[in-house]
């Protein structure tokens, strides 16, 4: 199975600031039709995940742009230029290149 | 307006079986793979079943893989996860979420299952 391995696992970030996701898989995410399946997903407090990007550095319909995804191959970014108050909760990477699909462990994101 | 109604979650002793359904409404439903995703409590996020848009391919994660039946009616709009051998491992809050590569642009309310004696 493909390993999806996020850092960090908890982010405290100050408001108004930027904050950064890692997100690293053991195998090549790039698919025989040349699409590269990483996705993305905000999931607040008692609430179903929402996602915010698809395919690397889609992004979903309503997700703010202050939102970015970035990356190639086993390596990937989840960018908030400006942390807001709403973002706090748990983002996760996942990968929907390979059977079977796999998630990464989560980053809970805070303010400080 | 795109609605994912998950449905069927209950109490359940260790060895029984569920239906889970996802009733989908404000899209064409046919032309959509769809997934199911669960999270057990306090816990991350965990990929179940995938379904091809016609129903002709099915995919499962080793830990339910013959316990678990993912199916869909496309005349109904509705997908399905049949459950049998449920055991402590499969308590959880389970989801089904549009498309099976880029998983997750809707997602349903989720539906409890416990599985307890």
């Amino acid at each position: 199975d493909v390993v999806m391995t996020q850092s960090p696992l908890s982010l405290p970030v100050t408001l108004g600031q930027p904050a950064s996701i890692s997100c690293t898989s053991s195998l090549s995410l790039v698919h025989s039709d040349g699409n590269t399946y990483l996705n993305w997903f905000q999931q607040r407090p008692g609430q179903s995940p929402r996602r915010l990007v698809y395919k690397v550095s889609n992004r979903d319909s309503g997700v703010p742009d202050r939102f970015s995804g970035s990356g190639s191959g086993t390596d990937f970014t989840l960018k908030i230029s400006r942390v807001e108050a709403e973002d706090v909760g748990v983002y996760y990477c996942m990968q929907g290149t390979h059977w079977p699909r796999t998630f990464g462990q989560g980053t809970k994101v805070e303010i400080k | 307006e795109v609605q994912l109604l998950d449905s069927g979650g209950d109490l359940v002793q260790p060895g029984g079986s569920l239906r889970l359904s996802c009733a989908a409404s404000g899209f064409t439903f046919s032309t959509y793979g769809m997934s199911w995703v669960r999270q057990a409590p306090g816990k991350g996020l965990e990929w179940v079943s995938s379904i091809s848009p016609s129903g002709g391919g099915t995919y499962y994660a080793d830990s339910v893989k013959g316990r678990f039946t993912i199916s869909r009616d496309n005349s109904m709009n509705t997908l399905y996860l049949q459950t049998n051998s449920l055991g402590a491992d499969d308590t959880a809050v389970y989801y089904c979420a549009t498309g099976y590569r880029s998983v997750g642009g809707y997602w349903g309310q989720g539906t409890l299952v416990t599985v307890s004696s």
